[in-house]
This record gives structure tokens, C-alpha cells and sequence, in this order.
């Protein structure tokens, strides 16, 4: 089983410029979430989403947007993006229902933006 | 918003023990866990607390005080595979986590 799986695993990205990162799980999960890592800050979350078709934001949404069409796929997009934005990003996802919910995480992709 | 502290570094030998403590003020609580993260790799999980108590599982152990808002982390016979960072996360409600910003354990031969 792959569990949940992101794309690309690194990018350099010219400033202004689009992206979109994928997240794929197989698993069945309801919720699905997206997480940025920087140094000295831990995980913050950017954006989540409990069902298909529903999204919510998070601690750190600006210049980040999320859909939901079906319960696999979770991709974030970066309209255009600022050097602020360069960090780690981990896509995470859980059961969505009652009791332990712990939440499985992809490998995350390194972005770098200039 | 959410407030979860945790010390940013600590350091052991192998084969001792190291105690992790987090702190936490939040909103609401709907259960603790901890997180293990090697570099460059995503967080595993690790433990989950939601009532007062130890959750022991292997060499590791995991401690919760609700009304204190306190947790530890307990590592016992250290390895060497166990220098990583260790992400305290609390439950606030529904299903979101917020984290600490983790603690880096290094264990020396």
C-alpha cells in the first residue's frame, strides 16, 4: 500500500510564477490536510479539508488554495509565489471520524522559490 | 491561538533515558500525540493520549496531565536510530493538530 504519495519530491520556482503541489492517498481517508515546516517553527497548518468537497483554512492560508473534488486527491496551489514561501510541505490525511484519528503523512516536497 | 511548548534540543547517551516535556494552552483538547521525525523524513506517529495516565509502548512511554496541560515523552534504553525531532501535537478539536515547533534529541555513543 502506498499510503500517500506527493509531487514533485523538490521544485525551484522562479518568483510570480504558479505551482501546484499533489497529494494523493489510498487509504480512504476522510480528512486530508496541508502542512508547511520551517525551521524553528514546527508544522503549521496552511489548509484541511474533513470531506470531499469541503475545505477550511487553516493557521497560515494567505497565497495558498485547496480543492477537494473526490477523497483521494488534495492538491495545493500556489497562485504566484513570494520567496516567503519556500519551505517543506507535508500533505497528511485521517480517518475523520471519532477515537485515535492519527494522521499519516507524505514525504513532503521541498520548495524552493527565487 | 494555540500555545505548545517543548524544548528546542536536548542531548543523551546511548542506552540512558530522556524525558521530553510539552507544555500546552489551547483552545480545547481532544487528545495529545507524539510525533517522531528523522531528517528529511515525514513525522511517524508515535503515541496518543487523550485521558490523565501513561501510555507505555516499548522503550517508549507517553504521559499526560489535563489539568496541568503538561505531557512528557519518555525514551528509555536510547539508541542510536532515535536521534530525531519529536513534534508534540495537541488535538484542539475535531480532527486539526497544532504543533510544537519540536524538540531535536541527539543520543552519543
Amino acid at each position: 500500500t502506498a499510503g500517500i504519495t506527493q509531487a514533485p519530491t523538490s521544485q525551484i520556482l522562479a518568483a510570480g510564477r504558479s505551482m501546484t503541489l499533489r497529494c494523493t492517498q489510498d487509504m480512504r481517508h476522510n480528512a486530508m490536510y496541508w502542512y508547511r515546516q520551517d525551521l524553528g517553527l514546527g508544522l503549521r497548518l496552511i489548509h484541511y479539508s474533513n470531506t470531499a468537497g469541503t475545505t477550511g483554512k487553516g493557521e497560515v492560508p494567505d497565497g495558498y488554495s485547496v480543492s477537494r473534488a473526490n477523497t483521494d486527491d488534495f492538491p495545493l496551489t500556489l497562485a504566484s509565489a513570494v520567496p516567503s514561501q519556500t519551505s517543506v510541505y507535508f500533505c497528511a490525511s485521517s480517518e475523520g471520524r471519532g477515537g485515535h484519528n492519527e494522521q499519516f503523512f507524505g514525504p513532503g516536497t521541498r520548495l524552493t522559490v527565487l | 491561538g494555540q500555545n505548545i511548548d517543548q524544548p528546542t534540543e536536548m542531548t543523551a547517551t546511548e542506552g540512558a533515558i530522556v524525558q521530553i516535556n510539552c507544555t500546552y494552552q489551547t483552545s480545547g483538547f481532544n487528545g495529545l500525540f507524539w510525533y517522531q521525525q528523522h531528517a528529511g523524513e515525514a513525522p511517524t506517529f508515535l503515541s496518543y493520549n487523550v485521558l490523565d495516565g501513561l501510555e507505555e509502548k516499548g522503550r517508549f512511554s507517553s504521559f499526560l496531565s489535563r489539568s496541568k496541560g503538561y505531557s512528557y515523552l519518555l525514551l528509555k534504553e536510547l539508541q542510536m536510530k532515535d536521534s530525531a525531532s519529536y513534534l508534540c501535537a495537541v488535538r484542539p478539536n475535531d480532527y486539526k493538530l497544532s504543533f510544537g515547533a519540536g524538540t531535536t534529541v541527539t543520543v552519543r555513543a
